[in-house]
């Protein structure tokens, strides 16, 4: 595709519900990464895949936070019991490989109530 | 770990002037460094991608530079429109390429 695209654009959930955000990244490339964004923040890193292998993932806040890339292309990241302070901007980025330019895709709004 | 601060938070500044955003990290070993502008609630587009080995890069109206062993970069806009106005976020790439970001500057160009 001609970009990174993310589903849904926004999700409310009720805190307990789980929840799956969905990042299709930019067609070959290899490097794709979540981040979380609070009002007024900047972006901060959650987690990273080099094609299907799951090499960093320090930044995911809890273990309610489970991230896959399954065939090392779309990528889920997937948020259980979900609390208020999980409330953010979801962002997905793509590189084509070490030390590349990142993409960014829109986000996923979550709001949780 | 590493920090990425921006300074100013916020500018206003009438059309046409030039300006610079500043920013600064606390850790010299960084792969690249990566400048986004990000709208009201929109993604953020990269503008500028500098590596570690190069010192600055341009394209169109902005330039940005590098000096890793003082931790700073800045970013220069030319000339400066009313579809400028948005966040100038700052991040280092580190470790995994991950990056680490700014606050960002918030920037207002009035018409």
């Amino acid at each position: 595709g001609a970009g990174v695209s993310q589903s849904p654009r926004y999700k409310v959930a009720k805190r307990g519900q789980d929840v799956a955000l969905r990042c299709d990244p930019i067609s070959g490339h290899v490097s794709l990464f979540w981040y979380q964004q609070a009002l007024g923040q900047g972006p901060e890193f959650l987690t990273y895949f080099q094609n299907e292998a799951q090499l960093d993932k320090s930044g995911l806040p809890s273990d309610r936070f489970f991230a896959e890339r399954p065939e090392g292309s779309v990528s889920t990241l997937k948020i259980q019991r979900t609390q208020q302070e999980d409330s953010a901007v979801y962002l997905c980025a793509s590189s084509l490989g070490a030390g590349g330019e990142q993409y960014f895709g829109p986000g996923t709004r979550l709001t949780v109530t | 770990k590493q920090e990425v601060t921006q300074i100013p938070a916020a500018l206003s500044v009438p059309e046409g002037e030039n300006l610079v955003l500043n920013c600064s990290f606390t850790d010299s070993a960084i792969y690249n460094l990566q400048w986004f502008r990000q709208d009201p609630g929109k993604g953020l587009t990269s503008l500028l991608l500098i590596q570690s080995s190069q010192r600055e890069q341009t394209s169109g109206r902005l330039n940005a530079s590098l000096d890793k062993s003082s931790g700073r970069s800045t970013l220069y806009i030319a000339a400066s429109q009313p579809g400028d106005s948005a966040t100038y976020l700052c991040a280092v790439g580190t470790g995994f390429q991950k990056l680490v970001f700014g606050t960002g500057t918030r920037l207002l160009v009035s018409p």
